[in-house]
C-alpha cells in the first residue's frame, strides 16, 4: 500500500511560469513533509519542508502547502528556471521515527524555454 | 556542491571481490544513512546509525557491512555481492534521530556511488 502518491509521472511547464507539483499521502500520522529534487547521476537534494503543525513554508522561489483535511501537499515554483528541470521527490516521516522516510514515486518537471 | 561526499563515484567487482564504499560529512550531523537506489525508484533505507552506534538495519544481507569509524565517517563493506546488487548507493546524514514537532531535521545526501557487480 502506497503511503505517499505522486500521480503525475511528468510535467511539462513554461519557463517563467509556476509549477505546481502534488503529493497526496493516506496516513493521517505523518509528522513531517519533504521535497527533494534529484539530477540524473547524483542523489537527491534537499529543497523545503514542513511540519504537520503548519500550513505553509516559503523559501525563495520555493512554497510548500499543506493541506491536513485533504491529506494533500503541493510545492509550488515561482518563476521556473531551466535549472528547475529534475525529478522531484515528495517524502514523509512520522515525529517518533522521523529516520523512516515514506517517499513517492517522484514527479518530472520540464521546463521549456 | 554536495555536503555529502561519496567516495567512489563509480563501482565495478566481480562476484567474489571484496570492496568498500566510503561516506565523509562534516555538518556535525550525529546520524548517518545508508541507502539503495534502484533505476526510477525511491531510496531503500539500508541502515541507520545514530552516534557511532547501529540503530536500524533494514533486514540487510549480511554481504553488506556498514562501519561507523567516528561521526564524520561511515564506510560499508561489502563481499560476494549479487547482480541483482547493482545499483546507487546513498549515503545521507541529519542532526540527530530524535525530533520534536515542528522541528526541522532533512536528511541531506550525497551524490552515491554507482555500483555495478559482474
Amino acid at each position: 500500500d502506497q503511503q505517499v502518491k505522486q500521480n503525475s509521472p511528468s510535467l511539462s511547464v513554461q519557463e517563467g511560469r509556476i509549477s505546481i507539483l502534488n503529493c497526496d499521502y493516506t496516513n493521517s500520522m505523518f509528522d513531517y513533509f519533504l521535497w527533494y529534487k534529484k539530477y540524473p547521476a547524483e542523489g537527491p537534494t534537499f529543497l523545503i519542508s514542513i511540519s504537520s503543525i503548519k500550513d505553509k513554508n516559503e523559501d525563495g522561489r520555493f512554497t510548500v502547502f499543506l493541506n491536513k483535511s485533504a491529506k494533500h501537499l503541493s510545492l509550488h515554483i515561482v518563476p521556473s528556471q531551466p535549472g528547475d528541470s529534475a525529478v522531484y521527490f515528495c517524502a514523509a516521516s512520522f515525529l517518533d521515527s522521523n529516520y523512516q522516510l515514506i517517499w513517492g514515486a517522484g514527479t518530472k518537471l520540464i521546463i521549456k524555454p | 556542491d554536495t555536503e555529502v561526499t561519496q567516495t567512489p563515484k563509480h563501482l565495478v567487482m566481480g562476484m567474489t571481490n571484496k570492496k568498500s564504499l566510503k561516506c565523509e560529512q562534516h555538518m556535525g550531523h550525529r546520524a548517518m544513512y545508508w541507502y539503495k537506489q534502484k533505476a526510477k525508484k525511491p531510496p531503500e533505507l539500508m541502515f541507520v546509525y545514530s552516534y557511532e552506534k547501529l540503530s536500524i538495519n533494514e533486514s540487510v544481507p549480511s554481504r553488506f557491512s556498514p562501519e561507523c569509524p567516528n561521526s564524520s565517517l561511515l564506510n560499508l563493506h561489502l563481499h560476494a555481492l549479487q547482480p541483482e546488487d547493482s545499483a546507487l548507493y546513498l549515503c545521507a546524514s541529519s542532526l540527530s534521530l530524535g525530533s520534536r514537532l515542528g522541528s526541522n531535521q532533512p536528511q541531506h545526501f550525497g551524490d552515491g556511488t554507482r555500483l555495478s557487480i559482474l
